[in-house]
C-alpha cells in the first residue's frame, strides 16, 4: 500500500543552524502522488506548511522548502537557518487523489535558543 | 485562516458505552475526514464523506463507527459501543474539494475507554 517514512524524532539543532528531515514515500496506487508537509506547533493544530503535486517541482514557506524528486521518491524538508520558533512537529504526508490523506509518523524538532 | 473545531477537546467515557465526537468543519467546505492516532503512533485515515455519504473507509472504521452532518451541522463520529483499543486522539478535517485541495485539521479530540 502507500506509505510515508520519515526521519524518526526527536531532533535537537541549535538556532541558526540548518535542518533536514527526510522523508521517503511509497505510491503503490498512483505514480505521482501529491505531497505535503504539515505541522504541528505546541498547543495547535495541525497545518499545512507547503505542498507540491507536480514532481520536480519545489515548494517553500516560512523559510522551509522541498523538492518532489520522483527518482527517489523522496521529499526531504530543509532550512538553512532555523529559529527557536521552529520547534515543532512535522509531518511529510502524501495524498493518491483518493481523498484522503496518508502520514509520516512525525519528527519532534527542537530549536536551541 | 479557515479553522475547523472539534467539540469536546477530551472525553473519558466507561467501555462499552456510546460516545458522539462533533465537528464545526470550515463553513463552505464540501468534503469531511476523519483520522485516528494512537499514542506513539501515525495518523491513520478513518473515513471521508461527501454530500450525505461515506466516500471510501478504511479497515480502522469498523462497524461499531459511522458518520453523519444532518443538515449542514456538526459533522459527528460516533461510535457504539466503545472498545479499550477506541482509545486515541480523532482528528476532523475539511476540504473545499477533494484530492489536492488543503484538507484543514482541527485540534483534536481525545476519547479515553476506560
Amino acid at each position: 500500500g502507500d506509505s510515508v517514512t520519515q526521519t524518526e524524532g526527536p531532533v535537537t539543532v541549535s538556532e541558526s543552524e540548518s535542518l533536514i528531515i527526510n522523508c521517503t514515500y511509497s505510491a503503490t496506487s498512483i505514480a505521482y502522488p501529491n505531497l505535503f508537509w504539515y505541522v504541528r506547533y505546541p498547543g495547535e493544530g495541525l497545518q499545512l506548511l507547503l505542498k507540491v503535486i507536480t514532481a520536480g517541482q519545489k515548494g517553500s514557506s516560512r523559510g522551509f522548502e522541498a523538492t518532489y524528486n520522483k527518482e527517489t521518491t523522496s521529499f526531504h524538508l530543509q532550512k538553512a537557518s532555523v529559529q527557536e520558533s521552529d520547534s515543532a512537529v512535522y509531518y511529510c504526508a502524501l495524498d493518491t487523489n483518493a481523498y484522503k490523506v496518508i502520514f509520516g509518523k512525525g519528527t519532534h524538532l527542537h530549536v536551541l535558543p | 485562516g479557515p479553522k475547523v473545531l472539534q467539540i469536546p477537546s477530551h472525553q473519558i467515557i466507561d467501555m462499552g458505552q456510546m460516545v458522539t465526537l462533533n465537528c464545526d468543519p470550515v463553513s463552505n467546505h464540501l468534503y469531511f475526514y476523519w483520522y485516528k492516532q494512537i499514542l506513539g503512533q501515525q495518523m491513520e485515515f478513518l473515513v471521508n464523506f461527501y454530500n450525505g455519504k461515506v466516500m471510501e473507509k478504511s479497515k480502522l472504521f469498523k462497524d461499531q463507527f459511522s458518520v453523519e452532518r444532518p443538515d449542514g451541522s456538526y459533522f459527528t463520529l460516533k461510535i457504539q459501543p466503545t472498545a479499550l483499543e477506541d482509545s486515541a486522539v480523532y482528528f476532523c478535517a475539511s476540504s473545499l474539494e477533494g484530492s489536492s485541495y488543503e484538507q484543514y485539521f482541527g485540534p483534536g479530540t481525545r476519547l479515553t475507554v476506560l
